[in-house]
């Protein structure tokens, strides 16, 4: 069964860099149709996509957050990752990984990590 | 950027009842739609992609249907572990998004 874990600092300076690692575990990353996508939610608010790398490594950014964004993958340690650059409070939120199949929704999910942007 | 709108925002059911969320699209995006439920401090769930296509596990009691603009989920005879915010979600085309959510609640 495929299983997705964020991991990294719950906490980050103002005008520091967010970085996040998703582990996959029970597949692997490198597999045909798969894309791996990292997803936010703010306190009290409805999900937002981040963007999305795909297996054969072409990646697709939110506009909103496109400036500030890098995904990318490796493949030798199964995982995935993600940089937001220039954090601000708005940047604070629980940050999900989560895979999608072509054709499909996204799923599975990771639990999540919270990360608050604060001095 | 393709708009999702959900209504209601909010609804009130008993156990028992059938309810039907509605979510529309602002522009037409085939059948390239997904419904997730999403329980408090957890991940969402899926439920439905393909705009009427069951995900696997998902019980029967949850179907969803529409295509192009208008879609809608339709959760029957409720139990409570439904009582929870749905939100549905386009993939028709980058970037992807998500409607604002129902949250559904017991009467």
């Amino acid at each position: 069964q495929l299983q997705l874990q964020e991991s990294g600092p719950r906490l980050v300076k103002p005008s520091e860099t967010l970085s996040l690692t998703c582990t996959v575990s029970g597949g692997s990353i490198n597999t045909y149709n798969n894309y791996w996508a990292w997803i936010r939610q703010p306190p009290g608010k409805g999900p937002e996509w981040i963007g999305t790398i795909f297996y054969s490594g072409s990646v697709y950014y939110n506009p909103s957050l496109k400036s500030r964004v890098t995904i990318s993958v490796d493949t030798s340690k199964n995982q995935f990752s993600l940089k937001l650059s220039s954090v601000t409070a708005a940047d604070t939120a629980v940050y999900y990984c989560a895979r999608r199949v072509r054709y499909y929704g996204f799923d599975p999910w990771g639990q999540g990590t919270l990360v608050t942007v604060s001095s | 950027d393709i708009q999702m709108t959900q209504s209601p925002s909010s609804l009130s059911a008993s156990v028992g009842d059938r309810v039907t969320i509605t979510c529309r699209a602002s522009q037409g995006i085939s059948n390239y739609l997904a419904w997730y439920q999403q329980k408090p401090g957890k991940a969402p769930k899926s439920l439905i992609y393909g705009a009427s296509s069951l995900q696997s596990g998902v019980p029967s009691k949850f179907s969803g249907s529409g295509s192009g603009t208008d879609f809608t989920l339709t959760i029957s005879s409720l139990q409570p572990e439904d009582f929870a915010t749905y939100y549905c979600q386009q993939y028709d085309s980058y970037p992807i998004t998500f409607g604002q959510g129902t949250r559904l609640e017991i009467k």
